[in-house]
């Protein structure tokens, strides 16, 4: 089944331990992306990967880190994590530029 | 990207067609209209996309006017399970891919 898995699905932490959401996807997709989804903000784009090595800055970067080493996995990386980066992150992939977005089922965190 | 406006929420009967409409009078002759939705927290789900003709697929039909300002959605025959946020987004096809989520439109089917 083609699908986007990301991993934790739930993850509370504490301020400024470093933690690593994971996203895999089974579709050979070039592009990826990281968003996170909070209430009255709507959607927000973070980082996104165009292909292998190849990332770029979204919207609000700060305080994240993103790699591609692989084509199927691109995780997101919070070095320090703080209250502020609460929030629901959805990983997605798509075959290109024109194409339909795949997302994963969604990572809720919560740091205190 | 132009900016699109949908009214916050709509209701349905079961086994009726849903008809989402959505504004998007600032768009530009480079940008698609795409269409996902979002059932609870889960995570968003495409719809359907199009450029100036209308567009039909398993799932939906995207009816675009002719000045390309505006668009409706529709769900030829909706469920229960339909019911979700419905986004429209107006976007440049670009390396970003960039979605930009409004506030959509709260869809309840009712049996």
């Amino acid at each position: 089944e083609a699908q986007v898995t990301q991993n934790p699905r739930y993850l509370i932490t504490v301020t400024g331990k470093k933690l690593t959401v994971t996203c895999s996807q089974n579709m050979n997709h070039e592009y990826m992306s990281w968003y996170r989804q909070d209430p009255g903000l709507g959607l927000r784009q973070i980082y996104y990967s165009m292909n292998v090595e190849v990332t770029d800055k979204g919207d609000v970067p700060e305080g994240y880190k993103v790699s591609r080493k692989e084509k199927r996995n691109f995780p997101l990386i919070l070095e320090s994590p703080s209250p502020n980066q609460t929030s629901l992150y959805f990983c997605a992939s798509s075959r290109g530029t024109l194409y339909e977005q795949y997302f994963g089922p969604g990572t809720r965190l919560t740091v205190t | 990207d132009a900016k699109t406006t949908q009214p916050p929420s709509m209701d349905c009967a079961e086994g009726r067609a849903a008809n989402l409409p959505c504004n998007h009078s600032t768009i530009s002759g480079n940008e698609y209209v795409y269409w996902y939705r979002q059932i609870h927290s889960q995570g968003p789900q495409y719809i359907i996309h199009g450029l100036k003709n209308n567009e039909t697929n398993e799932m939906a039909s995207l009816i675009i006017t002719e000045d390309r300002k505006s668009s409706t959605l529709i769900l030829p025959h909706a469920t229960l399970r339909d019911t979700a946020v419905y986004y429209c987004i107006v976007r440049v096809v670009s390396g970003a891919q960039k979605l930009v989520f409004g506030q959509g439109t709260r869809l309840t089917i009712n049996p």
